[in-house]
């Protein structure tokens, strides 16, 4: 079966740094992306990777290792806002995104 | 309309009534998506379009149906609601040919069935 395992919960403090970890088990692979959701809000993308390695967009970084099926979602200088939940997605060979079930993500001051 | 737009917002439905859930897009993408949401459960896809007058089954299609007569549009129709299918539901779409599948979400449509 298709599997992705990302932490349900996870807590940190306005300005420090988070990693939050996505595995996946998935027949085949084309890219695995994360979204970032608010309460109550449509998902919105932040993040796609394809190749192993890391992709670096601002406060927010994302890598991929293929061979381990594992990627994480680096969040930087958190703030406020950055509460919500982070979702892992992937790519399979059907060209059809295989969802976690999201971490939500609680900062605190 | 920019980007996608979904109605209605929010919902009640008696159960074992007809209801049909709309979604459209002005962005051209050739791929739109139904996804079913609920607390600790990952997004589901229900049907998906890859072009127009063509439709698939996603991971959870039963008791729903779409139709995808043009482009823009993508109607999601629950024939008779039963009370498991209260959830929050997204339409997506994407452009295939961008390499990424990128999706981009509508705001969602909040159903209860009592």
């Amino acid at each position: 079966g298709q599997n992705i395992d990302q932490p349900t919960e996870m807590t940190a403090t306005e300005g420090a740094i988070v990693q939050i970890n996505c595995t996946y088990q998935t027949s085949g692979f084309n890219g695995l992306f994360w979204y970032q959701q608010h309460a109550g809000e449509a998902p919105t993308f932040l993040s796609y990777n394809v190749l192993d390695g890391l992709e670096e967009k601002g406060r927010f970084s994302s890598f991929l290792s293929r061979s381990k099926g594992y990627s994480y979602l680096l969040l930087k200088e958190l703030q406020m806002k950055d509460s919500a939940s982070y979702l892992c997605a992937v790519l399979d060979s059907n060209y059809q995104l295989i969802w976690g079930a999201g971490t939500k993500l609680i900062i605190k001051p | 309309i920019a980007g996608i737009t979904q109605a209605p917002t929010s919902q009640i439905l008696a159960a074992g009534r007809r209801m049909t859930l709309r979604c459209t897009q002005d962005m051209r993408h050739n791929a739109m998506y139904w996804y079913r949401q609920d607390l600790g459960l990952g997004l589901r896809l229900i049907h998906y379009s890859n072009t127009a007058g063509t439709t698939g089954k996603g991971e959870v299609p039963d008791g729903y149906s779409v139709s995808r007569a043009n482009t823009d549009d993508f109607p999601l129709t629950l024939a008779s609601a039963v009370p498991s299918q209260t959830s929050v539901y997204f339409c997506a779409s994407s452009d295939l040919s961008s390499g990424t599948n990128e999706q981009f979400f509508g705001p969602g449509t909040r159903l209860t069935v009592l």
